[in-house]
């Protein structure tokens, strides 16, 4: 079965780091564009951030540098590296990519919770 | 950067037809996706490039986009189409490209 699992979420201090993990099954991940998606408590869904199969990467503004995105094809995985987080960065985080929508998202992991608190 | 403006909420009777809105400056120039989020669940989309409806997706879904807003319909509500509903496109002129509508809550009376 196509699908994406997301893991490395937790509870993080405030000004901490995490890398979120974004493992593609069934397809590679190397020939999409793979998307960061986040929810917040009570909020709607934000663009986070792009990696796409040419290595071209793209972050919504309030990342303002703080969050990098990377690629291991070996594994089939793309990260998610976020510093500097504050409470705001709180949410459920999702990867999507487009599989054979063109550009739209349907195929969605099952998201991986990230809490920023001390 | 690009800015598209969803009805916070939407109430529509069973059997009943909801439109959603999603407007922005010449929307209707660019290609609207729309997803349908319930809670604990991941987002699933329902219609892409305004109008294309993926696999598994009842045509009860419609979509258009025309000047400054693109619609989604959902015609013959059903109980279970309550959800939060959120239109996105790209922005390929931006440094930050990804654009999400604020989303709109679908209530069935």
């Amino acid at each position: 079965e196509v699908q994406l699992v997301e893991s490395g979420g937790g509870l993080i201090q405030p000004g901490g780091s995490v890398r979120l993990s974004c493992e593609g099954s069934e397809f590679r991940l190397n020939i999409n564009y793979l998307n960061w998606v986040r929810q917040a408590p009570g909020k709607g869904l934000e663009w986070v951030a792009v990696l796409y199969s040419g290595g071209a990467t793209y972050y919504a503004d309030f990342v303002k540098g703080r969050f990098t995105l990377s690629r291991d094809d070996s594994k089939n995985t793309v990260y998610l590296q976020m510093n500097s987080l504050g409470a705001e960065d709180t949410a459920v985080y999702y990867c999507a990519t487009p599989l054979n929508a063109r550009d739209a998202f349907d195929v969605w992991g099952q998201g991986t919770v990230v809490t920023v608190s001390s | 950067s690009y800015v598209v403006t969803q009805p916070p909420s939407v109430s529509v009777a069973p059997g009943e037809t909801a439109r959603i809105t999603c407007g922005g400056n010449n929307i209707g120039t660019k290609s609207v996706h729309w997803y349908q989020k319930r809670p604990g669940q991941s987002p699933v989309l329902v219609i892409y490039y305004d109008r294309d409806r993926p696999s598994g997706i009842p045509d009860r879904f419609s979509g258009s986009n025309s000047g400054n807003t693109a619609t989604l319909t959902i015609t013959r509500v059903e109980a279970g189409d309550e959800a939060d509903y959120y239109c996105q496109l790209w922005d390929t002129s931006s440094d930050h490209p990804g654009v999400f509508g604020g989303g709109t809550k679908v209530t069935v009376l």
